[in-house]
Parts: structure tokens; sequence; C-alpha cells
């Protein structure tokens, strides 16, 4: 069973502050990794992908593999109220083409 | 450019009918995905078509669902017999490459009385 594990949160900080979230997955055969921010009664969108072991950033966020340890986490910086929603973590695993999909951290961005 | 569309947005029907759902790809896409998500749930796989290649049924629930993709493009999810436990929002993604980013429709919300 391919697992992909996010704690649901929700996870509450300051406006302003660094916000992290993490997700784990089992099968250490996995190639691609993609955070999803998903707003209350909205579709996913796509934050940010990455592939390679270390960091990637983009703008306010960045992504962080570590494919020995199996995680992925998604920090945000200057988090903003806007930024309050639903992320989710994908993982395509053993070469699937079918990511899987953690359940989802609940962020609350608080003024 | 356009992006994924779906129809209708919204859906209300009576316990053992049939609805059709419809999934408008982004254009070249040969990927696509559906999905259902229950409220405060995650995203249950359902099906994937990749280009003419057979399709991955390996996350349909019952024989009541059953999807098609007609000429590469539109694709149509069918459940038949709906029950109360069918109702969630259904979302379609495509995407360029099959391990590449998936870009989501608006969902269609499925409610079954």
């Amino acid at each position: 069973q391919k697992e992909v594990e996010q704690n649901s949160g929700p996870l509450s900080v300051p406006e302003g502050a660094i916000a992290s979230l993490n997700c784990t997955y089992s099968d250490r055969v996995s190639q691609s990794f993609f955070w999803y921010r998903q707003y209350s009664g909205k579709s996913p969108e796509l934050i940010m992908s990455i592939y390679s072991n270390g960091d990637k950033e983009d703008g306010r966020f960045t992504a962080q593999l570590n494919k020995a340890s199996q995680y992925v986490s998604l920090l945000i910086r200057d988090s903003q109220p806007s930024d309050s929603a639903t992320y989710l973590c994908a993982v395509n695993q053993g070469g699937s083409y079918i990511p899987t999909f953690g359940r989802g951290t609940s962020l609350i961005v608080h003024p | 450019g356009a992006g994924v569309s779906q129809s209708p947005s919204n859906k209300v029907t009576e316990k053992g009918k049939d609805v059709e759902l419809r999934c408008d790809p982004i254009s070249g896409h040969t990927a696509l995905y559906w999905y259902r998500q229950s409220l405060g749930q995650g995203l249950e796989f359902l099906i994937y078509f990749q280009g003419n290649s057979a399709p991955d049924k390996s996350g349909l629930p019952s024989d009541r669902f059953s999807a098609e993709r007609t000429g590469g493009s539109v694709s149509t999810l069918t459940i038949q017999r709906t029950q109360q436990e069918d109702s969630a929002v259904y979302l379609c993604a495509s995407s360029g490459d099959s391990a590449d980013t998936q870009y989501f429709g608006p969902g269609t919300r499925l409610t079954v009385l």
C-alpha cells in the first residue's frame, strides 16, 4: 500500500511568520513530488513541483525534498492571510503515472 | 489559454438515477484523470486515460462507474443507479505528460437525494 501522509492540522501561524508543511511517503522509488493549494470550495492548484533532492525556491515558497528520509516539505515565508487553505502533497510513486495524494494540511494564517 | 472545464458545475439527482459528468481537458494534453473528493477528505483516484492506451480503471469503486474518452479529448464519467454515498465533488485533471503537473477543472458537485 503506497501511502502519503500529512498532518491534517490545522496549522495556525501569525501573519508574517514561516509556515512549515510536511509530507512523508512510503515508496522509495518515487520520482515526482508536488504541492497543491486548495481553497475551500475550489479545486487544487499547483504551487510547486520538485524532482531532485534539495531545495527549490519560487517566490515566498520553498520545497524541500529528502529522498533518503522519504519526506518532502513546503515552507511559506512571510505568510499572509490569503495563504490560508488546505495544502495537498502528491507523489508519483514507483514509476506510477497516477499520483498518490495526501489528505492535506489545513493552514490558517491569522492577522 | 483555456483551462480544464467541467459540466455541470452542480448536479442534484435522485437515488437510482444515472448521471453523466463531462470534462474538457486542456487542448493537447494527452493524460486525463478523474478523482472524487468527499467533504473533508482527500482526493480519491478513479480512472486515468493516456492517449490511445487502455485506461487504468483501478480506482473505480464499483461497476456502476464507467468513463470514456472520445477522440483523445473530451471525457465522460457515468454513474449508474446512483447511491447517496456517491455524493461528492468529482474533479477532472489533465496533464501534458504522465508525470507532469496536473491542471484541475472546477469540479462537479454531485448530490444524490
